[in-house]
């Protein structure tokens, strides 16, 4: 089976612009979730889909993100405006409806995001 | 606070050493999940290993083995006779049930020819 997807694989974009980043879970996977990792730090958890919904957005970092799944299948993160510490390794990660923390996640390869 | 250390950043070993990757976590709850990721040069993250809070036993993967030590709160793990194509980044992170993943920064392996 294919495995999750992103695109693009690397954005430059100037700070002030919007970035959109895609994400194609694997299919028939209800759980989508976004990571981000800045400046070779920790992966940080920014939000969790099951399906449509937004079941946790709580890593979100304030209101300059937007992440949308509407279907319940691919999912867009919109950067509006980007800023400087935007910058970072954006990951996307599904996995099939389980009990958390027993179903396994499966990792896209990532959006490299460079904000100059 | 749930938090996962991964004290080393970068090791460099030869071909055919064997290397162990250090994880040390903090959690207050009982039942959590730990979890190895490799991040090759490609970029995507590949799921290693999962293991639960209430299983402790060692496990052997072929040359990958984990150390689960509740009493030293560490998952370590080990590569036997490494390879050069074990060059990767290695993510070491822990789950409470219910909740969502803490990720330790990673150790950047690099396995020399």
């Amino acid at each position: 089976e294919a495995g999750v997807t992103q695109f693009p694989s690397h954005s430059v974009i100037e700070k002030g612009q919007t970035v959109t980043l895609r994400c194609d879970p694997i299919s028939g996977h209800d759980n989508l979730y976004w990571y981000r990792r800045v400046m070779g730090k920790e992966i940080k958890f920014l939000l969790h889909f099951v399906k449509e919904s937004k079941q946790d957005e709580s890593g979100m970092p304030n209101n300059r993100f937007l992440a949308e799944r509407t279907g319940g299948t691919y999912s867009t993160l919109k950067v509006q405006p980007a800023e400087l510490e935007d910058s970072g390794v954006y990951f996307c990660a599904s996995s099939r409806a389980g009990l958390a923390g027993l179903e396994t996640q499966y990792f896209g390869p990532g959006t490299r995001l460079l904000v100059l | 606070a749930q938090k996962v250390t991964q004290a080393q950043t970068e090791i460099s070993v030869v071909e055919k050493e064997d290397v162990t990757l250090d994880c040390v976590y903090e959690t207050r709850d009982t039942t959590y999940y730990l979890f190895w990721y490799k991040q090759p040069p490609s970029g995507e993250l590949v799921f290693l290993i999962r293991r639960n809070s209430f299983d402790e036993q060692n496990e052997i993967s072929g040359r990958y083995s984990w150390n689960f030590q509740k009493s030293t709160s560490s998952f370590n793990f080990t590569i036997t006779a490494s390879q050069v194509v074990d060059s990767a980044v290695y993510f070491c992170a822990l789950r409470n049930y219910g909740q969502n993943f803490v990720f330790g920064p990673g150790t950047r392996l690099s396995v020399l020819p």
